[in-house]
């Protein structure tokens, strides 16, 4: 199975800080990669596929890069409602994989 | 407006079974390739199986290969997890989940139903 391997596993910040999160694929995916928010309570909600691309009706505020192993997910300025758990979902290979997780709180 | 809901979760004894449903809206069952995903606290989130939009080909992670069956009724726009020999390591959140393709991200989640296999 492809490990995905997420940091940090949580962080804490303010509003308005710039927030980057990190993914690596142990072997290469190409551009295969998802990533999520997920609140309490709520369906996680899909922000970047392709790795890259942004989800319709998504916040320019989010970003993703990267191809191959590694991938990056950046919050430019952090608002008072992106404070949530982020993870991303590799669907290269099966199983798909997801990375551990990242829990976003107010500093 | 795509929605996802799963129901029929609850608590249930090792060794016994248990089906969950996720009935859908906003879109054709038939035309999509669907998923469940299940979370746990300590483990995080674990993909467990997937149907194409056709029914075929269907794949299971290990961990539920035998014990769990993927279905669907195109007639009811739902599909089904029919969860055998529970374990209580099967104790999590269920998500039902879709993908435009067998080979692409997963799009839309519902909102899960909870398992809690104990005696």
């Amino acid at each position: 199975d492809i490990q995905m391997t997420q940091s940090p596993s949580s962080l804490s910040a303010s509003v308005g800080d710039r927030v980057t999160i990190t993914c690596r694929a142990s072997q290469d995916i190409t551009n295969d990669l998802g990533w999520y928010q997920q609140k309490p309570g709520k369906a996680p909600k899909r922000l970047i596929y392709a790795a890259s691309s942004l989800q319709s009706g998504v916040p320019s505020r989010f970003s993703g890069s990267g191809y191959g192993t590694e991938f990056t997910l950046t919050i430019s300025s952090l608002q008072p409602e992106d404070f949530a758990t982020y993870f991303c979902l590799q669907h290269n290979t099966y199983p798909y994989t997801f990375g551990q997780g990242t829990k976003l709180d107010i500093k | 407006q795509v929605q996802l809901e799963e129901s029929g979760g609850g608590v249930v004894q090792p060794g016994r079974s248990l089906r969950l449903s996720c009935t859908v809206s906003g879109f054709t069952l038939s035309s999509y390739t669907m998923h469940w995903v299940r979370q746990t606290p300590d483990k995080g989130l674990e993909w467990l199986a997937l149907m194409s939009y056709n029914g075929f080909p269907k794949y299971y992670a290990d961990s539920v290969k035998g014990r769990f069956t993927i279905s669907g009724d195109k007639s009811k726009n739902t599909m089904f997890l029919q969860m055998d020999s529970l374990r209580d390591d099967d104790t999590a959140m269920y998500y039902c989940a879709r993908s435009q393709s067998s080979r692409s991200g997963i799009d839309y989640w519902g909102q899960g139903t909870l398992v809690t296999v104990s005696s």
